[in-house]
């Protein structure tokens, strides 16, 4: 089983719709958990952080579910401009930080 | 601020040769992370530095590959005798202290092709 999984989609969704993606881990001694997003032939960048209460940031809510093992990143009325495909990350702290990236789902918002 | 800068942008080689990417983290980053990232496949963890600390190496897929970093500053990854397996985008990251609730800052990354 991979540390991080994610479901790479694509995930064609047309424009105004609201989309979610999950992602699994496997370490239930993890500590942090991000969404982080990478668009075409450029480097990732943090979206979010997703904290254990869950947390909103405009369009964007991001949950955790410790007891399942899964963090989830909910997208409200989409825009082209979210196209780009999303990378789960979780921090496993093991002496150093190490951060575990998923393969990312890549998304596109069609008008 | 200035953010993550790495270079080559652009790296083409012949198998067999030595490379050097090179990163300069964002100034009072203490953290640094390298990355391999595949055509089409998620970030691979290569290396992480703190500080003054010995770096955790766990990540490097043979002995061809080594990093170096000076300080606090630049940071060097060499691998030797390339081969074809390692054509992918090596990502450069760093954080101001490397907790585990800090934000990582990418570099736009030198694109290693390796013929």
């Amino acid at each position: 089983r991979k540390e991080v999984e994610q479901d790479p989609g694509p995930f064609n969704v047309p424009e105004g719709a609201t989309v979610a993606f999950n992602c699994t881990y496997s370490n239930s001694a993890s500590q942090s958990f991000f969404w982080y997003r990478q668009d075409c032939r450029k480097e990732p960048k943090l979206l979010m952080s997703v904290y254990s209460s869950g947390n909103e940031d405009g369009r964007f809510t991001a949950q955790l579910n410790r007891a399942s093992q899964y963090i989830s990143l909910l997208i409200r009325d989409s825009k082209l401009s979210d196209s780009a495909t999303y990378l789960c990350v979780v921090n496993e702290t093991s002496g150093t930080y190490k951060y575990i990236f998923g393969t990312g789902t890549r998304l596109k918002v069609l008008a | 601020g200035a953010g993550v800068s790495q270079s080559p942008s652009n790296k083409v080689t012949e198998k067999g040769k030595d490379v050097e990417l090179r990163c300069d983290p964002i100034s009072g980053h203490t953290a640094l992370y390298w990355y391999r990232q595949r055509l089409g496949q998620g970030l691979e963890f290569l290396i992480y530095f703190q500080g003054n600390s010995a770096p955790d190496k766990s990540g490097l897929p043979s002995d061809r590959f080594s990093a170096e970093r000076t300080g606090e500053s630049v940071s060097t990854l060499t691998i030797q005798r390339t081969q074809q397996e390692d054509s992918a985008v090596y990502l450069c990251a760093s954080s101001f202290a490397g907790g585990s609730l800090e934000t990582q800052y990418f570099g736009p990354g030198t694109r290693l092709l390796v013929l």
